[in-house]
């Protein structure tokens, strides 16, 4: 599976959108990306992913390049409990293929 | 109703004792995963099971023993516990092991050797 790099923290004002990169220029045509983010002493949550085009849920919006080499996750409208470690993690579909976690962007969202 | 829940969610214990993590989901999933994040906080996977059969199998130390009594538990056995192996232990499950989507998370396990 490819393998992703993200800044290692970021912050942003309550209510403002948070958008947070990820480039991964080694990515394959058949591997997605996915975000999962991990509050504080919590199990890892699932967010979104995307393939090719756009997605949006009601959590956030995944904006993916053209050559699919980098993302971008959207949280429209931070709150105080978006404050997380966000993962952005490439996969494929292989029966072995394994949902790795990287080091993942620190989001501080400030009041 | 938690969906993944493990259970001790605390375990402090001696260097050289043998212990168990147990994990249940009622998702109704048929793989079942256990992942161990360090001081550092990297989240790496140690093992996979899909309908009790082990399918990933990370470089473990043979101390850590996975055990799947049917496909809504899976639990990990530790012997011989060392200084190193203080982390906290999250199980998932998902159907199939192929949507990265549909991964569910337990609440964690956190072990201290002492």
């Amino acid at each position: 599976d490819a393998k992703t790099t993200q800044p290692p923290s970021m912050d942003c004002a309550e209510g403002r959108a948070a958008n947070l990169p990820c480039n991964h220029s080694t990515i394959s045509g058949n591997e997605y990306v996915y975000w999962y983010r991990q509050i504080h002493s919590q199990g890892p949550q699932y967010i979104i992913h995307g393939l090719k085009n756009n997605e949006t849920n009601e959590m956030a919006s995944l904006i993916i390049t053209e050559d699919r080499k980098s993302s971008t996750l959207i949280l429209p409208h931070a709150t105080l409990r978006d404050t997380a470690v966000y993962y952005c993690i490439v996969r494929g579909t292989g029966a072995n293929s394994k949902l790795t976690f990287g080091k993942g962007i620190t989001l501080s969202v400030r009041p | 109703d938690t969906a993944v829940s493990q259970t001790p969610k605390y375990l402090v214990t001696q260097m050289g004792n043998d212990k168990s993590i147990k994990c249940e989901q009622n998702l109704g999933h048929d793989t079942m995963y256990w992942y161990k994040q360090d001081s550092k906080k990297f989240l790496k996977i140690m093992f996979s099971y899909n309908n009790k059969e082990l399918i990933i199998n990370e470089t473990v130390p043979n101390r850590f023993s996975p055990k799947s009594p049917d496909k809504a538990h899976l639990n990990l056995h530790i012997n011989s516990l060392e200084l190193g192996d203080s982390a906290v232990y999250f199980c998932a499950s998902s159907q199939g092991s192929l949507d990265g989507r549909g991964y569910t998370f337990g609440s964690g396990t956190r072990l201290t050797i002492v």
